[in-house]
């Protein structure tokens, strides 16, 4: 059964902060990884990865993909209040069942 | 642009109630999802669909039934809703996946439909 385990959970931290979220991963049959922000409605796309080592980025997120050691990070840095949401990560093993997602980092920042 | 709309937004029910959520995708995407959104589980997955007249279990199947009639729309339904079926539900869509050239994996989700089962 894929596994999708993320950490922390959730985290407070102060606007200008800068945080790293966390995705371990095991899967039969891996092919990407993706995250997601969600806000108070639909989880919307942030980044696909599915090679070790090369960092997608934009503009304050970045994000980067290990997949020897089967994990991902998110990285934000001068977070804004805006910055505050859930952030999801997802692993595709390319079948039809689509996605499996971790539970969520419930990300606040505060002014 | 309307993308992924689902149908009703708000909804509460009494136990042993039944009803059908709609959801409908002008993209021509192959794959639907149904997926459930409880506090500290996650996003899991209910039912899915790989085309117009399929569909299979996911996850957390039980208590669930869908049909997929046509292939921009995909009906979750509770026959008798109970209140551990109080949740968000959320409908998506993607290309089809499995072939050797895909590339483009992520979904695109509906806004959402908060279900309350007394």
């Amino acid at each position: 059964e894929d596994k999708v385990v993320q950490s922390p959970l959730s985290l407070v931290v102060h606007e200008g902060d800068t945080v790293t979220l966390n995705c371990s991963y095991e899967v039969t049959n891996f092919r990407s990884l993706l995250w997601y922000k969600q806000e108070k409605k639909a989880p919307t796309f942030l980044f696909m990865l599915t090679s070790s080592g090369i960092e997608k980025k934009s503009g304050r997120l970045s994000s980067i993909l290990d997949k020897k050691e089967l994990f991902s990070i998110l990285n934000i840095t001068a977070t804004q209040t805006g910055d505050s949401a859930i952030y999801l990560c997802a692993i595709s093993g390319g079948g039809a069942d689509g996605l499996t997602f971790g539970k969520g980092t419930h990300l606040i920042i505060q002014p | 642009n309307a993308g992924v709309t689902q149908t009703p937004k708000f909804r509460v029910l009494k136990t042993g109630q039944s009803m059908t959520l709609l959801c409908a995708q002008d993209m021509n995407h192959e794959y639907m999802y149904w997926y459930r959104q409880d506090p500290g589980m996650g996003l899991r997955l209910i039912h899915y669909s790989v085309g117009e007249g399929t569909t299979a279990k996911g996850e957390v199947p039980d208590g669930y039934n869908v049909s997929r009639l046509k292939k921009q729309n995909f009906l979750l339904g509770l026959e008798s809703a109970a209140p551990s079926q109080t949740s968000v539900y959320f409908c998506a869509s993607s290309y089809l996946q499995g072939r050797a050239k895909a590339t483009n994996e992520k979904l695109f989700f509906g806004s959402g439909t908060q279900l309350s089962v007394l």
